[in-house]
């Protein structure tokens, strides 16, 4: 079974609007943490936004808010008043914290966001 | 700002080949990992390390192997090259988790590599 799902494989969204990206996580583990990365046409990857399972409140960072429903095992990526520049792959991930050895990331499939003028 | 630095962006190679993907970091990591990317399949884990000369296995390490013999260093071999290893390879480093679960991997450019 997928540990990471993301149901999107792409979007278009109108520039300025809101953009909520799905991502679904299949864990045992209580601790764990979980990342969203985007990736845009250059390659590189980076680092936007992050949930411990145990945070009370959900993440905000800039325009980018995580939607943590834990009952849910949901972790959507919200990320407001949209820009061309976000146009990008969006990558969601889980660090299961009882593993030993250096915790690894489990990724998502990634959705393809496209914003359009 | 952490820099993570792979030696090449662009590579081919032929079948059979042994092939070496670099990877350096500047930051004083104690966790560094390798990753491939193909479409529609997200990034894999191939193998991570947590020490120099410690490694272990992650999703997808058939045909792979790594080196670690400097703490800022950690390479990916390619024993025999295959098309099927044909893909995009990206480095990644991070602290020791300890208490910094909150500390993100940083991913090097990534290494576009070609097996013909």
């Amino acid at each position: 079974a997928q540990k990471i799902t993301q149901t999107q494989p792409g979007m278009f969204v109108q520039e300025k609007e809101a953009v909520t990206l799905d991502c679904t996580y299949d864990t045992s583990d209580p601790s764990y943490g979980l990342f969203w990365y985007k990736q845009p046409s250059s390659g590189e990857m980076i680092f936007l936004i992050y949930q411990g399972s145990y945070d009370q409140q959900n993440a905000t960072e800039g325009r980018y808010s995580l939607n943590f429903q834990k009952a849910r095992k949901s972790a959507n990526l919200v990320i407001s008043a949209s820009q061309l520049g976000d146009s990008a792959m969006y990558f969601c991930a889980m660090r299961e914290n009882s593993g030993g050895g250096a915790d690894g990331l489990t990724f998502g499939k990634g959705t393809h966001l496209i914003i359009q003028p | 700002d952490v820099k993570v630095t792979q030696s090449s962006r662009y590579l081919v190679k032929r079948t059979g080949e042994k092939v070496f993907l670099e990877c350096v970091q500047d930051m004083d990591h104690e966790n560094m990992f390798w990753y491939r990317q193909d479409p529609g399949l997200g990034l894999r884990l191939i193998y991570f390390s947590y020490d120099v000369k410690m490694k272990e296995k992650g999703d997808i390490p058939e045909g792979y192997s790594v080196s670690r013999e400097k703490k800022e260093r950690f390479s990916l071999i390619l024993e025999s090259a295959s098309t099927n290893q044909t893909s995009m390879y990206l480095c990644a480093s991070r602290v020791r988790t300890g208490g910094m679960r909150n500390q993100p991997q940083h991913f090097g450019d990534g290494t576009r590599l070609s097996i013909l």
